[in-house]
């Protein structure tokens, strides 16, 4: 039963508009969600998290947005570049515990 | 810059063979972890230590096992390798808090023949 889940296995979205990735979770008890960016033959890196005393957090391009009551997650990427064509993870941690999504792809389109 | 580095990239083993996956990192973190990634099932966790000479089973510990004896390098053994166990292997590390980001390795890409 997978308690994150990222419904869209990929993503096409034009040069220069906005890329909207989501992420569902299941338990309310999760408090900190980080999102994580990865190139192919690459580990993924870091990109930007939040706290669930928050409902937004800014990081130039990167914004993310948590809705608490709908248990949802979204990753805004405005506007998008070329370079941001990566496979997209969302990850929350809790009482020791690391969720992963299963990753949406991410293409942008030039 | 932090930076953990994985022994191999790609390695082929026979069924039965002992396998072994070292992952060293240079910024003194606390946390080292190891998860396989494949297709559709993101990233799963096998084993983490949060210091030395500890280790805490992940979600799918079943068939490997773990060491860390110094503080930067932490080790992924698979007993007896099987097929089931071909799959992309990821090393992190955070700092201390369970909740700090993870640093990656590039993977090793692991094929049970």
């Amino acid at each position: 039963d997978q308690q994150v889940k990222q419904n869209s296995p990929s993503l096409s979205v034009q040069e220069g508009r906005i890329s909207i990735l989501n992420c569902d979770y299941t338990n309310s008890m999760f408090d900190y969600f980080l999102w994580y960016k990865k190139y192919p033959a690459e580990g993924p890196t870091f990109l930007i998290s939040i706290s669930s005393i928050k409902d937004k957090n800014e990081d130039g391009r990167f914004t993310v947005f948590l809705n608490k009551s709908a248990k949802h997650l979204s990753l805004h990427i405005v506007p998008s570049q070329p370079g941001d064509s990566a496979v997209y993870f969302c990850e929350t941690d809790s009482n020791y515990q690391l969720i992963w999504g299963a990753g949406t792809k991410l293409i942008i389109k030039p | 810059d932090v930076k953990v580095t994985q022994s191999s990239r790609y390695l082929v083993k026979r069924t039965g063979e002992k396998v072994f996956l070292e992952c060293v990192q240079d910024m003194d973190h606390e946390n080292m972890f190891w998860y396989r990634q494949d297709p559709g099932l993101g990233l799963r966790l096998i084993y983490f230590s949060y210091d030395v000479k500890m280790k805490e089973k992940g979600d799918i510990p079943e068939g490997y096992s773990v060491s860390r004896e110094k503080k930067e390098r932490f080790s992924l053994i698979l007993e007896s390798a099987s097929t089931n166990q071909t799959s992309m292997y990821l090393c992190a590390s955070s700092r201390t808090g369970w909740w700090d980001e993870q640093f990656f390795g590039p993977g090793t890409r692991l094929t049970v023949l």
